[in-house]
């Protein structure tokens, strides 16, 4: 079994549409995050929420949107997407302290056109 | 806030030499350190990470990284390497979060 899934793999679209991409662990872990890791290969925390509840919020636009709807989920919903929002999405959990190893889903590439 | 920087963007080897991936990191509190792996078209795994205690930490695949508090680094290493370790290596900070180093891309050649 996987132990973080992230839908879809692939992701290609145009400029101003809306799209989601969906997380799942079975890991039991507390808190999961998302990153954006861009075509330089930097990798920035985006979101972190603990038990449902957001905890960190890093300067993002307004336009992304996680949603946990329980701790084993986290979505990522981003409206108007931009040709600048091009990356890859991965998604993570651990138990809820930074000494924790994270566990990464494979990603999704996002390609705005 | 704590940062990390990886002094080699990119890092060449031939097959069976050793391999030393740098890393220094600047905080103004304690942090947890980690190495994390990424092989191509995949996300990260953890390679080893330092909490505290022994300033010399064994990982998985045989690598190993060493904690030097005065000199503010935790360098990667690997006294034989192989083609299968060619990948992206990402050093970590975590305090209050958690801060990715920029990768450092180690090519393995036969």
């Amino acid at each position: 079994d996987t132990a973080v899934s992230q839908t879809p793999k692939y992701l290609v679209t145009q400029m101003g549409n809306d799209k989601s991409i969906k997380c799942e662990q079975n890991l039991g872990h507390d808190t999961m995050y998302w990153y954006k890791q861009d075509s330089k290969k930097f990798l920035k925390i985006m979101f972190s929420y603990n038990n449902k509840e957001l905890i960190i919020n890093e300067t993002v636009p307004n336009r992304f949107s996680p949603k946990s709807p329980d701790k084993a989920h986290l979505n990522l919903h981003i409206n108007s997407l931009e040709l600048g929002d091009s990356a890859v999405y991965f998604c993570a959990s651990s138990q809820p302290d930074w000494q924790e190893t994270q566990y990464f889903g494979p990603g999704t590439r996002l390609l705005v056109l | 806030a704590q940062s990390v920087t990886q002094l080699d963007s990119q890092v060449p080897v031939f097959e069976e030499a050793p391999v030393e991936l740098r890393c220094n990191y600047s905080s103004s509190v304690s942090v947890y350190l980690f190495w994390y792996v990424q092989y191509p078209n995949q996300g990260l795994q953890l390679l080893l990470k330092y909490l505290s205690g022994s300033t010399l930490v064994k990982g998985i695949n045989g690598f190993e990284a060493e904690f030097n508090k005065s000199q503010t680094s935790f360098h990667l290493r690997k006294p034989s390497v192989h083609i299968s370790d060619t990948a992206e290596y990402f050093c970590a900070v975590s305090a209050y979060d958690m801060r990715f180093g920029a990768g450092t891309r180690l090519t393995v050649k036969p």
